[in-house]
């Protein structure tokens, strides 16, 4: 069965520094998705990537935040200066065009000190 | 903005017992989605509903998509431990984000 790759599975950060998170999503997929979910709460969308751009973002996604696909496989989140509201954990998901459902990867637990 | 009202947030079962969750919007959607996530992974689809009005079953899992399009419910039958998890909702229009529901926690005693 296929799968959404991330990576890491976790990561500590220091208040102020840059993370990067990976997520290799399914090679057919041309949709591709970021989520997070603070701990304890729903997921809640961030943002969608198709054909190379964004094609939606939500408030959280502000501009301490870029997603970009520098390669045919991988897809990046990018937080510039990390808060500690921003401790959660991060799902990437991609998406096909013939069935709709995403397949989410396990997640990168970020957390924020 | 766009929110799924899922119920309820918890529930408490024995070993055996059916269960029933729903989700309520007051958006439409084009599908519904009900997902189960273990800690600390990330969430599994488990059906998918693309008609209105469709009912669909995955072992012993059944899943209604409302004739309004406004609303889903998820039976799961004769629980088993390994049923234990958080249970999501999500709506869908098109090709675009999910809305999430807030998660039904089942906890089962054997």
């Amino acid at each position: 069965e296929p799968e959404v790759t991330q990576t890491p599975s976790h990561q500590v950060t220091q208040m102020g520094q840059e993370v990067i998170l990976r997520c290799v999503p399914i090679s057919n997929h041309l949709y591709f998705y970021w989520y997070r979910q603070i701990l304890g709460q729903k997921v809640e969308f961030l943002v969608s990537f198709y054909n190379n751009e964004i094609s939606e973002k939500s408030e959280i996604f502000d501009d301490q935040f870029s997603v970009e696909r520098p390669d045919g496989s991988n897809f990046t989140l990018k937080i510039r200066s990390t808060k500690l509201e921003d401790s959660a954990m991060y799902f990437c998901a991609s998406e096909s065009l013939e069935n709709y459902g995403y397949t989410f990867g396990s997640g990168t637990r970020l957390t924020v000190v | 903005g766009q929110q799924l009202n899922q119920s309820p947030q918890s529930m408490f079962i024995q070993e055996g017992e059916d269960v029933s969750m729903n989700c309520t919007s007051s958006s439409i959607f084009n599908t519904w989605l009900w997902y189960k996530q273990d800690p600390g992974e990330g969430p599994v689809l488990l059906i998918a509903l693309y008609k209105a009005g469709e009912l669909t079953s995955n072992g012993r899992l059944t899943a209604q998509f409302g004739i309004t399009r406004k609303d889903s419910f998820l039976n799961i039958s004769a629980s088993i431990p390994s049923d234990v998890g958080i249970y999501f909702c999500a709506g869908q229009k098109g090709a675009q984000k999910l809305v999430f529901g807030q998660g039904t926690r089942l906890t089962i005693n054997p």
